[in-house]
């Protein structure tokens, strides 16, 4: 697609229960991140892949959170038993490669709140 | 570890001014930064790329400049609009000699044109 396309943009969900993001990246783009940006602060980098590689996991606050990209292309955040701290915008992003050279373009987020 | 600082927090100027949008950042050794613009509720919108190499970027009414050595850069915004109201965020990316770098983020500044 054109952009890098997330869903839902809204995701209200009761605390204990788990819950599934979804990242589509530009068609091309081999490096894909995730961050999290909650209210009040900063974007807060939580994984990244960078096309078959293993991923960087270095920014998952919990074990409660886990990631994968199948084929390379689309990701799945899952966090497990959520809590009331987890509600943030979830924010995904792709660039052309993971070498640095290349800007971010990130995706709308998804808003997710937790009861 | 690196650390990116955005001043000021928020501004807020008239219609048709120029201003100045400031990032400092710890470490020198990045191998680029990027301002985004995030509007209520939005995601990131990438303004401006400039690599470690580079002094500034232009893109229409926006320029943006690079001092690596003193760990600073400005994003100047010439006669402003109400429609450049928005958070503007600087981030710089680690220089990992070539190999994958995450984006470090500042917290913003969160601009208002008053018309």
């Amino acid at each position: 697609g054109a952009g890098v396309s997330q869903s839902p943009s809204n995701k209200v969900t009761e605390k204990g229960k788990d819950v599934e993001l979804r990242c589509d990246p530009i068609s091309g783009h081999t490096a894909l991140y995730w961050y999290r940006q909650s209210l009040g602060q900063g974007l807060e980098f939580l994984i990244y892949f960078q096309g078959n590689s293993a991923p960087d996991k270095s920014g998952l606050p919990s074990d409660r959170f886990s990631a994968e990209r199948t084929g390379g292309s689309v990701s799945t955040l899952t966090i497990q038993r959520t809590q009331q701290e987890d509600s943030a915008v979830y924010l995904c992003a792709s660039s052309l490669a993971g070498t640095g050279f290349y800007g971010y373009t990130f995706g709308s987020g998804t808003r997710l709140t937790v009861v | 570890k690196q650390e990116v600082t955005q001043i000021p927090a928020a501004l807020s100027v008239p219609e048709g001014e120029n201003l100045v949008l400031n990032c400092s950042f710890t470490d020198s050794a990045i191998y680029n930064l990027q301002w985004f613009r995030q509007d209520p509720g939005k995601g990131l919108t990438s303004l401006l790329l400039i690599q470690s190499s580079q002094r500034e970027q232009t893109s229409g009414r926006l320029n943006a400049s690079l001092d690596k050595s003193s760990g600073r850069s400005t994003l100047y915004i010439a006669a402003s609009q109400p429609g450049d109201s928005a958070t503007y965020l600087c981030a710089v990316r680690k220089d990992y000699g070539g190999s994958q770098g995450n984006l470090i983020f500042g917290k913003g500044t969160k601009l208002s044109v008053k018309p």
